[in-house]
């Protein structure tokens, strides 16, 4: 199947800085990908989706100026958490659309965000 | 509104046995339906999926689901289960809505016990 990296896999911040999250596809060209946070023990909330070329559309209640998407390129998506408090603290996953099979999600191996 | 239970927090069986992990979604149509699994501090595998056709389907690792429409029900299964297996579990559904969507289960843990 499709790969998808994630990079860094964990990072530790401090109270105040900012962080940025990659999310590539290796195998294939994704016009599409999905940012999802995951709290401890909790399913997926998706955050936002992610359009090569264009703005990101983010789910209800997500700050889109906190979380900062941008999709330049087809194989590469960014997050970054703009001046992240503990209560960013959580795992963020990303996924990515493969354009030959439209209907299915390959997810990133997730990157675990500590801030202090 | 559309939505994915999965009844089960978490789950235990003995190294071996057999496995069934329920989910139920709500949709007025056929969905596009996804098992994934997690293991700890890692993203997600799918397992299998269905879009149409026959209703039982064949995933990896020796796992299956079957899709019952009556039942609006897409349990997974497994004949025999191994330590390996022990993880999160994910049912979800892809809806089409003007764009794609996947609206996740709050996921069962199975335990596996020697």
């Amino acid at each position: 199947g499709a790969v998808v990296s994630q990079h860094p896999s964990w990072v530790i911040c401090k109270s105040g800085t900012s962080v940025k999250i990659e999310c590539r596809s290796l195998d294939f060209q994704a016009t599409t990908m999905f940012w999802y946070r995951q709290f401890p023990k909790q399913s997926l909330m998706l955050m936002a989706t992610s359009n090569e070329g264009s703005k990101a559309t983010y789910e209800q209640g997500v700050e889109k100026d906190k979380f900062l998407i941008n999709h330049a390129s087809l194989t590469l998506s960014t997050l970054t958490v703009t001046s992240a408090h503990p209560e960013d603290s959580s795992f963020y996953i990303c996924s990515a659309r493969d354009p030959r099979d439209q209907e299915t999600q390959y997810f990133g191996p997730g990157t675990r965000l500590l801030v202090l | 509104a559309q939505s994915v239970t999965q009844p089960d927090i978490h789950i235990t069986v003995s190294e071996g046995a057999s496995l069934e992990l329920r989910c139920n979604y709500s949709y007025g149509a056929t969905p596009y339906l996804f098992w994934y699994v997690q293991s700890p501090g890692q993203g997600l595998q799918l397992l299998l999926k269905y879009f149409s056709g026959d209703t039982l389907v064949q995933g990896i690792k020796g796992f299956e689901a079957e899709f019952k429409r009556s039942q609006s029900s897409f349990n997974l299964r497994k004949p025999s289960v191994h330590w390996s297996d022990a993880a999160e579990y994910f049912c979800a559904v892809g809806l089409n809505t003007g764009g794609f969507k996947t609206i996740f289960g709050a996921g069962t843990r199975l335990f596996v016990k020697a």
